[in-house]
């Protein structure tokens, strides 16, 4: 298995642009988490999905952030439109749906200038 | 007060020395990780605790349900260990509320 898969690995962007991260989970997870981490808050959840459906978005910044889980497969974090404070590593997590199993993918280092 | 608070922040161990890490938590959990993280890398998980004590080569975690604690043990250290470990509790679905980390550093 090739783990969680994110894309892309780094990402420069200008304010104002429209940034979408992607996240493949590992196949049979049913529960796809999005963290970000950053220097002054650590690591914190942003959203996470049971089966495809949202959960809790409780930890999404503001309505600049959106997040998608379209089947099993696929989840997309985009942020429109950007601003520098937005700018820190974003990890993508899968499990199963008892929490065993519990991988991350390589992240997502966002530069936003 | 966070709801998880690691000790010590910042642990500096001679190679092969025996190092404890701990981890108090003031929720509820389902299950506790502790989490393996190297300089610009990727978070790796190490273990998964609901009870009792798990042991994976040099690693060995225990956790005390009753008194919401959990400890990460590392037996002669080596300067690869070099890492920021992260305690992190589970809610019932799954969502992780990660400590602060601590950073270690294993000197040869």
């Amino acid at each position: 298995d090739a783990g969680v898969i994110q894309s892309p690995r780094h990402e420069v962007t200008e304010m104002g642009q429209e940034v979408t991260l992607r996240c493949k989970p590992i196949s049979g997870h049913n529960s796809l988490f999005w963290y970000r981490q950053t220097m002054m808050r650590g690591l914190e959840l942003l959203i996470y999905f049971n089966n495809n459906v949202p959960i809790d978005d409780s930890g999404m910044p503001e309505d600049r952030f959106s997040a998608k889980m379209p089947n099993a497969s696929f989840s997309t974090l985009k942020i429109q439109p950007s601003e520098p404070r937005d700018s820190a590593v974003y990890f993508c997590a899968s499990s199963s749906q008892d929490g065993y199993g519990y991988t991350f993918g390589s992240g997502t280092r966002l530069t936003v200038v | 007060k966070n709801e998880v608070e690691q000790s010590p922040q910042n642990l500096t161990a001679q190679e092969g020395e025996f190092i404890t890490i701990n981890c108090s938590y003031s929720v509820g959990i389902s299950a506790l990780h502790w989490l393996q993280q190297h300089p610009g890398g990727g978070i790796v998980s190490l273990f998964m605790l609901s009870s009792g004590k798990k042991k994976h080569g040099r690693l060995i975690a225990t956790i005390n349900i009753q008194e919401k604690h959990s400890s990460l043990h590392i037996t002669a250290s080596h300067p690869r260990d070099s890492a920021v470990y992260i305690c992190a509790v589970a809610g019932s679905q799954g969502n992780l509320i990660f400590g602060k980390g601590t950073k270690l550093s294993v000197k040869p």
